[in-house]
């Protein structure tokens, strides 16, 4: 069985430009997180969609936006690119937020650098 | 503001030595407790969900035990191998969303 995918696996935009990062989970998972990973820090969560509804939100200015399709995979896109936003993307996937062994289980993730 | 931290930062170890690393968190609103095992250029490795008070786990020579009263979790591993040397992420799950400490990067040397 595949795991979970993400594309593309690297990026280079410049400051100002907008970019759309892609997710597909795992078969039978209908949750997807995203999180943002800069050096020297732990993944800092973003987003959570469960059956193509945001079901939480972290710390992250409106440039971020997210959503999920029918098929649950996902979409992360950043308008207005800051230098701040150079990151590793990872996306996670999970069968259902609310149960309580819910593992979710992450992509390799997606580099962005902002020049 | 929630706070995961873990230590020590970094370790480095002699392969055939026993080591253990600290995940502290907050002791209220407490859903889960996650460790990952994440190697460079790789997914993070999902290794232990722990949700009781008192839990232990075990993974071959990898296991992890649970105090959500104190708010602390340790990871030991057993015989380290230089195919253990990763950073080890704990995350403390507070309703939907994990909240990750910095990790501990672990060397192991032949």
């Amino acid at each position: 069985d595949a795991g979970v995918t993400q594309s593309p696996t690297h990026l280079i935009k410049t400051r100002g430009q907008h970019v759309t990062l892609r997710c597909s989970p795992i078969s039978g998972h209908k949750s997807v997180s995203w999180y943002q990973q800069v050096l020297g820090q732990g993944p800092q969560f973003i987003f959570q969609y469960y059956e193509k509804e945001e079901r939480g939100r972290g710390n992250f200015p409106d440039r971020f936006s997210a959503r999920q399709f029918p098929n649950y995979s996902s979409e992360l896109n950043v308008n207005a690119l800051l230098l701040g936003d150079s990151a590793l993307y990872l996306c996670a996937s999970s069968l259902e937020p609310s149960r309580l062994y819910n593992e979710q289980f992450f992509g390799p993730g997606t580099r962005l650098t902002v020049l | 503001i929630l706070n995961v931290e873990q230590s020590p930062q970094s370790l480095h170890v002699q392969e055939g030595d026993s080591t253990n690393f600290t995940c502290s968190f907050p002791s209220s609103n407490f859903y889960a407790l996650h460790w990952y095992r994440w190697e460079t250029a790789k997914s993070p490795e999902a290794l232990f969900v722990m949700t009781l008070n008192g839990d232990e786990k075990k993974k071959g020579r990898i296991s992890a035990t649970l105090n959500t009263k104190e708010g602390y979790s340790y990871l030991y591993i057993k015989g380290s191998q230089p195919e253990d040397s990763a950073t080890y992420l704990c995350a403390f799950r507070n309703t939907d969303k994990l909240i990750f400490g910095t990790g501990t990067r672990l060397q192991v040397f032949p």
